[in-house]
This record gives C-alpha cells, structure tokens and sequence, in this order.
C-alpha cells in the first residue's frame, strides 16, 4: 500500500533562510508525488507535483522538489524563504486506487 | 473563475444532533471528493463522486453518514447523529476527471465542532 512519512511536524527558519521539508514514501505502482500548501484559514493549494520526466519540479513561488527513486523521498526545499511562505505544508503520494495519499504535514514557521 | 465553495465555513453543535454540509464544485468538474481533516493530519478521503455516481466510499462511515450529488454538481455530506470524534475539518475538492493527471481543487472547508 502507498504512504507517505513527512518527517518533522513543524520547521521554524528564520527570513531569507533556506529551508528543507522531508518527505519519504512508500509506493509499489507507478510513482505520481505532490506538495500542496495551506495557508492559514485556506484550503489546500497544488504546489508542484511530479509525474514523470525531469526529476526536479518546481513550482512559481521559488519552491523545489526532486524525486529521488533510490532514496523514496521528494523532499521540498526553497533557497531563501519570506514571511509569506508561513503555512503549513502536506506530501502527498497518488495510490493504485484512484486515491491521493497524504502526509501528516509541515508546518513552516518564519522568524523575523 | 470561481473555485469550490463551501458552506457553511464553521458550525457549532451538541453531539447526537444532525449536520449537514454543501459543496459546489468548479463548474464542468466531473470528479468530486469529501476529505475528513483531523486536527495534526492530513485529509483522508471519505467519498468520491464521477458524475453522480458515488464510485468509492469505502472510508465513510455509513451508520452515521451519508452523501449525495444530486445532478451531478453539487453535493451534501450529512452526519446523523453527530459525535464528539466528528470535531474536524470536512474538505470538499473537485477535478476535471479522476486520475493523476487531474489537479485536485479544494475548497476552504467546513469547521466542525461537536460540543
């Protein structure tokens, strides 16, 4: 069965740091991976997602992923991050019964 | 273009009560999902519709909830009688058609808690 493991529950960085949000996960059909976002008091927002092709995805708010089929991970990471990316984050992996698979989620904290 | 919309966004009951939750998804979206939302969690599915057709509710909990799509569009989630372990996010979410391929839209949520 598909699962995803999102290893820190929460993440404080200061402004303009990088950050790194882990995910691993668990798949033994085809591999389809997502990052959604929720900002607070929204609903969850597409972020990237990788489905095939190029390993590194990335989406237009600076945010990257790169699939790693050896280690089963799809980490995000963002080089310099704002006060603006405050939310709270979920990996997401697509199952063999039509079904997206979610993490627990990351909640990124901004330090000024 | 409008996203999904749900209503209401909170609601307050006391347990043993009914409640009943509505979702108008992007217009010509075939697809569409109930998720449940603890807090700390990420949502897990409950239902999920291809038209009116409800093609997976493996995870609802049937002696107290229901759904409907009537027409395809629209759709409500009842809870008859509500719990105290109901307390949660419900999430409505719609797609062109099921699939991978298909971006999941969701809605903002509906706030449940069960007093």
């Amino acid at each position: 069965a598909q699962s995803v493991t999102q290893l820190d529950s929460q993440v404080p960085v200061f402004e303009e740091a990088p950050v790194e949000l882990r995910c691993n996960y668990s798949s033994s059909v085809s591999v389809y991976l997502f990052w959604y976002v929720q900002y607070p008091n929204q609903g969850l927002q597409l972020l990237l997602k990788y489905l095939s092709g190029s390993t590194l995805v990335e989406s237009i708010n600076g945010f990257e992923a790169e699939f790693n089929k050896s280690q089963t991970s799809f980490h995000l990471r963002k080089p310099s991050v704002h006060i603006s990316d405050t939310a709270e984050y979920f990996c997401a992996v697509y199952g063999r019964d039509d079904k997206i698979i979610f993490g627990k989620g990351t909640r990124l904290h901004i330090l000024p | 273009e409008a996203g999904v919309v749900q209503s209401p966004r909170y609601k307050i009951i006391e347990k043993k009560q009914p409640v009943a939750f509505w979702c108008n998804p992007i217009s010509g979206h075939n697809t569409l999902y109930w998720y449940l939302q603890n807090l700390g969690q990420g949502p897990e599915l409950l239902i999920r519709y291809e038209n009116e057709e409800a093609v997976d509710d493996s995870q609802l909990p049937k002696d107290r909830f229901s759904a409907e799509r009537l027409k395809g569009v629209d759709s409500t989630l009842k809870i008859q009688p509500a719990e105290l372990g109901d307390s949660a996010v419900y999430l409505c979410a719609s797609s062109l058609n099921s699939g991978a391929y298909n971006e999941q839209f969701f809605g903002p949520g509906t706030r449940l808690t069960v007093l």
